[in-house]
């Protein structure tokens, strides 16, 4: 099993660009999460997926939006991206039954200038 | 809302000493409290976990307390080894119909001295 995948590894953007950054998880898990990770502060739950088809709001989602594909496949979008977005990103997954982030990906660092 | 306070934010200890980080939590109603282990570079990683019906729980070398009453949980690490090093996070959540969200503390960055 390759567990929670996640791409891209690293990338910029310009103030303005979109991208996707995609997450994936062979442990047939419903639950799956978007954390960003800014130094002092901890993780700060973006988006959260019960269960293939439903979404839900975080913490901080603003700038933001998710689509659950399918089971497999959770992928966040950046719109219009700000220097404020620049942070690592970590996706996440649960074994059924427990609702909180228990495998994590290997994070996406993205930097906005 | 929840708010998660950890302390210390650095902890240096002795190779083979002990480690202990600390956590207080505002909400009454939290039943969750997971630790998290991340290496530098790396992933978090669920090392530990405890919820609110037990006062402790011990894996091996590590072990977590929770005072309810006072609302607060800590991390204990005995016979430390270098590849304890890492950030250590606390978080808690409480129950809400299969949509708990946790809220981490800010972190600990333990370095174990050979």
């Amino acid at each position: 099993n390759a567990g929670v995948t996640q791409t891209p590894k690293f990338q910029v953007l310009k103030t303005g660009q979109s991208m996707t950054l995609q997450c994936a998880q062979d442990m047939n898990h419903n639950s799956m999460y978007w954390y960003r990770q800014d130094p002092g502060m901890g993780l700060r739950l973006i988006y959260y997926s019960a269960s293939e088809g439903t979404t839900d709001k975080g913490e901080v989602p603003n700038g933001y939006n998710v689509s659950r594909l399918n089971k497999r496949e959770f992928s966040l979008r950046l719109e219009s991206a700000a220097p404020s977005q620049t942070s690592v990103y970590f996706c996440a997954s649960s074994d059924p039954g427990t609702s909180v982030p228990q495998y994590f990906g290997p994070g996406t660092r993205l930097l906005v200038l | 809302g929840e708010n998660v306070e950890q302390h210390p934010s650095t902890l240096s200890v002795q190779e083979g000493d002990s480690a202990v980080i600390k956590c207080t939590y505002s909400d009454s109603a939290s039943n969750y409290f997971p630790w998290y282990k991340q290496e530098l570079g790396k992933r978090p990683q669920l090392i530990i976990d405890i919820r609110s019906n037990v006062g402790e729980k011990k894996d091996q070398r590590i072990a977590v307390t929770l005072n309810k009453t006072a609302k607060h949980f800590s991390l204990h690490i005995t016979e430390t080894q270098p590849e304890d090093s890492a950030v250590y996070f606390c978080a808690a959540s409480k129950p809400n119909f299969g949509n708990e969200k946790l809220t981490f503390g800010t972190g600990t960055r333990l370095t174990i001295i050979p």
